[in-house]
Parts: structure tokens; C-alpha cells; sequence
């Protein structure tokens, strides 16, 4: 089955530690986003790449890095410089400019 | 700049009930396209529909329908005969195509609650 997975699905992390997010997706798609979705808000773009080895900031890329050395996989490091990196974060793709974005299923950080 | 106003937080209807949630939006761009996205309690989002800015014409899949209106710069969602299933954050969101990429933005989303 084409889709996208995330993992891990819940993660915790320690204040000063920077952790990374998986994402990987089998379809092909050219374009993935990283997006942060907090409680009773909508999600926020953090980066996104259009092609392989490009990616460009999103609206609150501060804190965070990306790397797109694989077409399949867009992994995201939560770095120690995220102030508060506690959220839900979603992975998309999509296969041109104007079609919709399939989403993964999340993977929800917690900072203790 | 672009914006999605879903002014809804919550709504509660009971099965069958008919529910409309809605989405208004704003954009400087004459081309755009608007999205509706489900996120059930698991968390994925799941993508219900993409209409673009030159077509108004609305649009009906099951008991899913849509009302996509220029002059009130709004595009509503209708369950008709909602069912417990349809329990979800539902958001809207609006992409400009000016950008050289797609730019997704979303609204707070609205919390639909069908109970039995």
C-alpha cells in the first residue's frame, strides 16, 4: 500500500536533547512538508522541499532542521534551540504543485 | 495576506442530524484552491476535497456536500445524515498557487461531535 509513515508515534525528549522525526513516504511524490500542530490550533509549516536536496524555511522554522537527501524520506530534528517543542507533528507529501496533500499519521513529542 | 476563519469551535448534533460546518476565507489571489481535511482521533488528516478558484460549482459525494461561494469568499462543508463516524476535527484550508509552491494554510479547525 502507497502511503506515508511516521515514526516513532509518541516520543518523549528531555530538555537539551535534540531529537529526530521520521517520515517516509512510497509515492512518489516530489514535495514534502513538516507541519506542527498544537492543541486546538491548525497546523503551521515548519519546512518543506519541493525536490531532493532542497528544502526551504516555513513559517516557524526556528529550532528546527530538516535534511532531503532521499526522495522518500524527509526526516525533522527537533533541536535543544525549539523552546517549546511539545506538539503533534505531521508529515505530508504531494505530487505536484497544485494537488492535495497527503498527510502521515503523526508523531506526538513530549518534552519532560 | 491569506487567512482561513473557521469560526466554529465545536459542534454536538446527534445521528442523522444534518450539520454544516463553516469556512471563510481570504486571499489577495484571483487563483487559489481550497481544501477540506478530516482528523479523526488518531491524528492523520485525511483529505476530503480540493476545489479551485475558477470553479464554483458544488460538489456532492455521498453525504458529503459542498458550497463554495466567491462573492462571501466562503466554502462550507455539509453532513447530511451525520452518523458517529463522522466524529472529527474537520479543517479548511486554502492554498495560493503564487508562491512557487503549495502553501497550505488552515483554519483552527471545528470539532464535530455526533452522538448516538
Amino acid at each position: 500500500d502507497g502511503g506515508i509513515t511516521q515514526s516513532p508515534k509518541y516520543l518523549f525528549r528531555k530538555e537539551g536533547q535534540n531529537v529526530t522525526l521520521s517520515c517516509e513516504q512510497n509515492l512518489n511524490h516530489d514535495a514534502m512538508y513538516w507541519y506542527r500542530q498544537d492543541p486546538g490550533q491548525g497546523l503551521r509549516l515548519i519546512y518543506y522541499s519541493q525536490i531532493v536536496n532542497d528544502f526551504q524555511k516555513g513559517d516557524i522554522a526556528e529550532g528546527y532542521s530538516v535534511s532531503r537527501e532521499k526522495k522518500e524520506s524527509f526526516p525533522l530534528t527537533v533541536t535543544s534551540a525549539q523552546k517549546n517543542p511539545t506538539a503533534f507533528y505531521l508529515c505530508a507529501s504531494s505530487e505536484g504543485l497544485y494537488n492535495e496533500q497527503f498527510f502521515g499519521p503523526g508523531t506526538r513529542l513530549t518534552v519532560l | 495576506a491569506q487567512k482561513v476563519t473557521q469560526a466554529q469551535t465545536e459542534i454536538s448534533v446527534v445521528e442523522k442530524e444534518d450539520v454544516t460546518l463553516d469556512c471563510v476565507y481570504e486571499t489577495r489571489d484571483t487563483t487559489y484552491y481550497l481544501f477540506w481535511y478530516k482528523q479523526p482521533p488518531s491524528g492523520e488528516l485525511v483529505f476530503l476535497i480540493r476545489r479551485n478558484s475558477f470553479d464554483e460549482q458544488n460538489e456532492i459525494s455521498g453525504r458529503y456536500s459542498w458550497n463554495f461561494q466567491k462573492s462571501t469568499s466562503s466554502f462550507n462543508f455539509t453532513i447530511t445524515a451525520s452518523q458517529v463516524v463522522d466524529s472529527a476535527v474537520y479543517f479548511c484550508a486554502l492554498s495560493e498557487v503564487n508562491t512557487g509552491f503549495q502553501k497550505l494554510v488552515f483554519g483552527t479547525g471545528t470539532r464535530l461531535l455526533v452522538s448516538p
